[in-house]
């Protein structure tokens, strides 16, 4: 079965503590997003790539990274700079074809919580 | 700026009573996309539906249904007959060429009750 999976499910954080999260995709697509959601809060996106060797920061990368070394897998470490770092986080894919904007598919999330 | 509004933070409802979910939209760019998404309590977002700006016909799937009005700015959806299974929060985004990004609404939880 095609499809997005992270993990882990519970991601438990210590001060100070770098902690990654885990995004591999087998639907074959190009880009691939990270988003951040909080409580009664819609998502916001922290960083995404279209290709692999390249991403862009979105609308709140500050504390954390990302790397693209293979197509099917995006990482996200989020780093001892991220001051407020319980969220639930999302991972999403989709194809990328010109002149369209397409469907990003997401997977199940990470919950992170700090200790 | 681009900006979607759902102003209906929880709506309740009473199995087989239909409801509508509102998203109102902002962008000043002619080609748009706009999205509804369906997060279960599991967390998992679920793809329900994409239009693309230019294609304003009504669409139906089930119980499912979307009207599309460019001169309001508006892409509502409404479930006919809701179900205890339709419980979950309710995303409409936003995106267009000019832009790579999604923007989201901040969503409508929607409790049905048996």
């Amino acid at each position: 079965d095609g499809g997005i999976t992270q993990s882990p499910k519970y991601l438990f954080r210590k001060e100070g503590q770098n902690v990654t999260l885990s995004c591999e995709q087998n639907l074959n697509h190009d880009a691939m997003y990270w988003y951040r959601q909080d409580p009664g809060q819609g998502l916001r996106l922290i960083y995404y790539s279209q290709i692999v060797n390249d991403f862009q920061k979105g609308d709140i990368a500050e504390g954390y990274s990302v790397s693209r070394e293979k197509k099917e897998s995006f990482p996200l470490t989020v780093t001892s700079a991220q001051k407020n770092p319980t969220a639930f986080y999302l991972c999403a894919s989709s194809i990328v074809a010109r002149g369209q904007q397409e469907t990003q598919y997401f997977g199940p999330g990470t919950r992170l919580l700090v200790l | 700026a681009q900006k979607v509004t759902q102003a209906q933070t929880e709506i309740s409802v009473v199995e087989k009573e239909d409801v509508t979910l509102d998203c109102v939209y902002e962008t000043r760019d002619t080609t748009y996309y706009l999205f509804w998404y369906k997060q279960p309590p599991s967390g998992e977002l679920v793809f329900l539906i994409r239009r693309n700006s230019f294609d304003e016909q009504n669409e139906i799937s089930g119980r499912y249904s979307w009207n599309f009005q460019k001169s309001t700015s508006s892409f509502n959806f409404t479930i006919t007959a809701s179900q205890v299974v339709d419980s979950a929060v309710y995303f409409c985004a936003l995106s267009s060429l000019n832009t790579d990004k999604l923007i989201f609404g901040t969503g409508t939880r929607l409790q049905v009750f048996p």
